[in-house]
């Protein structure tokens, strides 16, 4: 496909459990990146992959947060022990080195 | 500590009229600002970018201005059209920082009404 493609594009689970949501950026983007957006608000920052180089996890807002890509393509964001306020849109992007990012469709996670 | 900030959750419009969506930001080290536009269920789409260097960019009826002393930067759509409904974002990254991650402002809800 041509655009950033993202699964599930729904996941509803229960507080406790884990969940795994995957991203599959623009083929030949270096740059991968996973943000969220909670309800009214703007989209938060949580983790950003360049190339081979050491993922920037800055943004992830405990450990319970993960994320792993393979080489340039596929990257999965793994949220452990679900709590109800990890509820949200996670959104992926890729982009070529300091260029404009491509977004995905979102995922909407709801933890109930 | 919001870095970017928008600070009109919505502004309604009369087609044919002209849109002025309005950001702040905080962080002087901000050196690249985006714009996005997000309709219900989608994720953002670029609209337009400028460079800390600039302080004008034009594509089409899009047009961002940046004001670097007042650290404020504004998005002109002229004409409004039905279509341009969707919610606006700012965004601002560090690119001569190395890194390219994006601060997003709240969102601004714009309608462009017939």
């Amino acid at each position: 496909g041509a655009g950033v493609s993202q699964s599930p594009s729904n996941k509803v689970t229960e507080k406790g459990k884990d969940v795994e949501l995957r991203c599959d950026p623009i083929s030949g983007h270096t740059a991968l990146y996973w943000y969220r957006q909670r309800l009214g608000q703007g989209l938060e920052f949580l983790i950003y992959f360049q190339g081979n180089s050491a993922p920037d996890k800055s943004g992830l807002p405990s450990d319970r947060f993960s994320a792993e890509r393979t080489g340039e393509s596929v990257s999965t964001l793994t949220i452990q022990r679900t709590q109800q306020e990890d509820s949200a849109v996670y959104l992926c992007a890729s982009s070529l080195a300091r260029s404009k990012q491509f977004f995905g469709p979102g995922t909407r996670l709801t933890v109930l | 500590d919001q870095q970017v900030k928008q600070n009109s959750p919505s502004l309604s419009v009369q087609e044919g009229r002209i849109s002025i969506l309005n950001c702040d930001y905080t962080n002087s080290m901000f050196d690249y600002f985006l714009w996005y536009k997000k309709y219900p269920a989608e994720g953002p789409t670029f609209l337009i970018s400028i460079s800390s260097i600039k302080d004008k960019n034009e594509d089409g009826r899009f047009t961002v201005f940046l004001n670097k002393s007042a650290k404020h930067l504004s998005l002109h759509i002229v004409p409004s059209q039905p279509g341009d409904s969707a919610v606006y974002f700012c965004a601002a990254s560090e690119l001569t920082g190395g890194g390219n991650k994006l601060t997003f402002g709240t969102g601004t809800q714009l309608k462009v009404e017939l």
